[in-house]
């Protein structure tokens, strides 16, 4: 069973360009999770999904950054404009909504802002 | 808000036993994990206990669950150079799908 997929691994932007994150959680997940993890620190929740609806976006910074799950498969990510703070690495997650809740993550993508 | 806190390095010696410790402040915690990330590669669930237990085992590893001093620890028996990761502790407070919160992350580090 394929694990989630995130592309790209690896973006180097100038602050002030747009930017955006992909991502394909595993099949049959209905919850996704985008998480964003800075240097030496645990990640931190940004948003969730269940389904296409986003039922937790308390962290996202909404003047920069939007998500969208479509069609309650895969999400995309974006920030714009990027600014030198958001370099991190950005990890999404997926789980079958359940009792327990066991999340699946995927490698991340690993954001440099110049 | 919650918090959880890790101690940031662990040193051991090949074959001991490891022992990391984490502790959290909400109380209204009903899960608490355990997740492993090796260099490059995602984190990986390797353990976790409802909060209405107080031990679980599983091969090498125990996890214990102090509620009343919300603390929690995760002993891996038989330490192996494999075993070098960070290692982070993490809470989720509701049921079901709820985001989970974090700790900063125990470097575990292997000296033969």
């Amino acid at each position: 069973e394929a694990g989630v997929v995130q592309s790209p691994r690896y973006k180097i932007i100038e602050k002030k360009q747009p930017v955006a994150f992909w991502c394909n959680p595993i099949s049959g997940h209905n919850t996704l999770y985008w998480y964003r993890q800075n240097l030496g620190q645990g990640p931190e929740l940004l948003i969730r999904y269940e389904n296409e609806e986003a039922v937790d976006d308390s962290q996202l910074p909404k003047d920069r950054f939007s998500a969208e799950r479509l069609k309650g498969v895969d999400s995309t990510l974006k920030i714009q404009p990027a600014e030198l703070g958001d370099s991190a690495v950005y990890l999404c997650a997926s789980s079958f909504s359940a009792s327990f809740n066991e999340q699946f993550f995927g490698p991340g993508t690993r954001l440099t802002v110049l | 808000g919650e918090d959880v806190e890790q101690s940031l390095f662990l040193s051991v010696r090949e074959g001991d036993s490891s022992v990391i410790n984490c502790t959290y402040t909400d109380s209204s915690s009903t899960y608490l994990y355990w997740y492993k990330q090796e260099p490059g590669a995602g984190l990986q669930l390797l353990t976790y206990i409802f909060s209405n237990m107080d031990m679980k085992q599983d091969q090498r590893l125990t996890v214990l669950l102090n509620k009343k001093d919300k603390h929690l620890s995760l002993r891996i028996a038989d330490t192996q150079t494999g075993d070098s990761a960070i290692y982070f502790c993490a809470e989720s407070s509701g049921g079901g799908a709820d985001g989970l919160t974090f700790g900063k992350g125990t470097h575990l580090i292997i000296q033969p």
